[in-house]
């Protein structure tokens, strides 16, 4: 168990719709990332949060935003849903900011998005 | 261009055998981190092993070390004695610079160990 937790597991909707995907990182760490699992693009950093702020942004579409609340866990939203979209969507968390250091990062199970 | 390179789609190893994964890597950055990821078939992605670009010494983590030649640009991962749960995909990732930057994964190596 990494820590970090993923609601909810499973997702099945239909094209045009709108889901939240929500993360909690583990404990005491600042940063959240998300990254999208699909068959044809692989894995892919869509965007990072710091302590409440945006840190760094990736292939992520339009449709889909995200933020992280004070109590530092993170939603990512995903809108005008498409078939292509359907992917698993990781959170990862990782505890320190800057310096030297693995800062490695610590990924929860995922959740599993189906498109119909 | 790709940063992260692995040109196994699969591998199969004997049981008990050690197994070695590619992975090459491209950036300009002097300070970089590389990592290995487990995914086995129920989906989780388990942290590894980790070498930064400025460590002398390769990195080790039990049966698991990484073969890091600088030079090459590659971060091999040595998987030894392995076993039957070791079949999943494993993934080379890279950070570039120092501090909480985003991880760039390659395409993955499918490990099958064979009984």
């Amino acid at each position: 168990d990494s820590g970090v937790t993923q609601t909810p597991k499973h997702l099945i909707t239909a094209t045009g719709q709108r889901v939240t995907l929500r993360c909690s990182p583990r404990s005491g760490d600042l940063s959240v990332y998300w990254y999208q699992q699909s068959l044809d693009q692989g894995l892919q950093f869509l965007i990072q949060y710091y302590n409440g702020e945006e840190r760094a942004k990736g292939n992520i579409l339009e449709r889909f935003s995200a933020q992280q609340f004070p109590d530092l866990h993170s939603e990512l939203n995903l809108s005008s849903l498409e078939l292509g979209d359907s992917a698993l969507y990781f959170c990862a968390s990782s505890a320190r900011n800057g310096g030297a250091g693995p800062h490695e990062q610590f990924f929860g199970p995922g959740t599993r998005l189906t498109v119909l | 261009a790709q940063k992260i390179t692995q040109t196994q789609p699969g591998m199969f190893v004997q049981e008990k055998e050690a197994v070695t994964l590619d992975c090459t890597y491209d950036t300009s950055d002097p300070s970089y981190g590389l990592f290995w990821y487990k995914q086995p078939s129920s989906g989780e992605m388990i942290f590894l092993i980790y070498q930064g670009s400025y460590d002398q010494q390769n990195a080790t983590e039990g049966r698991y070390s990484l073969n890091f030649q600088k030079a090459r640009k590659s971060a091999n991962l040595v998987i030894s004695a392995s076993q039957l749960g070791d079949s999943a995909m494993y993934f080379c990732a890279m950070r570039e610079g120092e501090g909480n930057t985003p991880l760039v994964f390659g395409k993955g190596t499918r490990l099958s160990v064979i009984a």
